[in-house]
């Protein structure tokens, strides 16, 4: 069974650092696109970026380039995603999703992971 | 970046009845479109994808159609389990942008 379990929710102070994860099992991790999406508060979804395992090739959607990172270690079949520096706005619901193997969708989502940004 | 645009974003509707959303991209974007149903406090599911084939285990009332640049969501008796908010995707880059997102609510 195809599963993306993600890592629990997360409270932070604005300034402080954070990596997220998400963990593949039941398929070939290694041989499908990860993506992250975020979702703010009564929000619609928004597309962060994606990551390939295998080679970690990553693509950004430009709204995110800059202001996140996401990563993966194909050992532990787990994508992470990582901030920096965090800012209120960036409390929201995070998925990772794998893309199915021809690109037409992303067809196995994890559970979410909710960041909460507050002084 | 490929913009899609949902309408409506909102949709008031009872149950046995048929609706149509429908989601326009910014330009062609083939057969590389996804719909999604999302629940409150859940991740969203996948019900179509390839702009037109149903994905395994999702009712056959739910079907899509389209390319280029014009999709259309159908739900063809409307359940109470299907009261929702749908979204569109675009796969044809890789900057996966979804629609705005149709709120269906029961009138």
């Amino acid at each position: 069974e195809v599963q993306l379990v993600q890592s629990g929710a997360e409270v932070k102070k604005p300034g402080e650092s954070l990596k997220i994860s998400c963990k593949g099992s039941g398929y070939s991790f290694t041989s499908y696109w990860i993506g992250w999406v975020r979702q703010m508060p009564g929000k619609g979804l928004e597309w962060m970026g994606i990551i390939y395992p295998g080679d970690s090739d990553t693509r950004y959607s430009p709204s995110f380039q800059g202001q996140v990172t996401i990563s993966a270690d194909k050992s532990i079949s787990t994508a992470y995603l990582q901030w920096s520096s965090l800012k209120a706005s960036d409390t929201a619901m995070y998925y990772c999703a794998r893309r199915e193997y021809s690109g037409y969708a992303t067809d196995y989502w994890g559970q979410g992971t909710l960041v909460t940004v507050s002084s | 970046d490929i913009q899609l645009t949902q309408s409506p974003s909102f949709l008031s509707a009872s149950v046995g009845d048929r609706v149509t959303i429908t989601c326009r991209a910014s330009q062609g974007i083939s057969s590389y479109l996804a719909w999604y149903q999302q629940k409150p406090g859940k991740a969203p599911k996948l019900l179509i994808y390839a702009a037109s084939t149903l994905q395994s285990g999702v009712p056959s009332r739910f079907s899509g159609s389209g390319s280029g640049t014009e999709f259309t969501l159908t739900i063809s008796s409307l359940q109470p389990e299907d009261f929702a908010t749908y979204y569109c995707q675009q796969l044809n880059s890789y900057l996966y942008t979804f629609g705005q997102g149709t709120k269906l609510e029961i009138k």
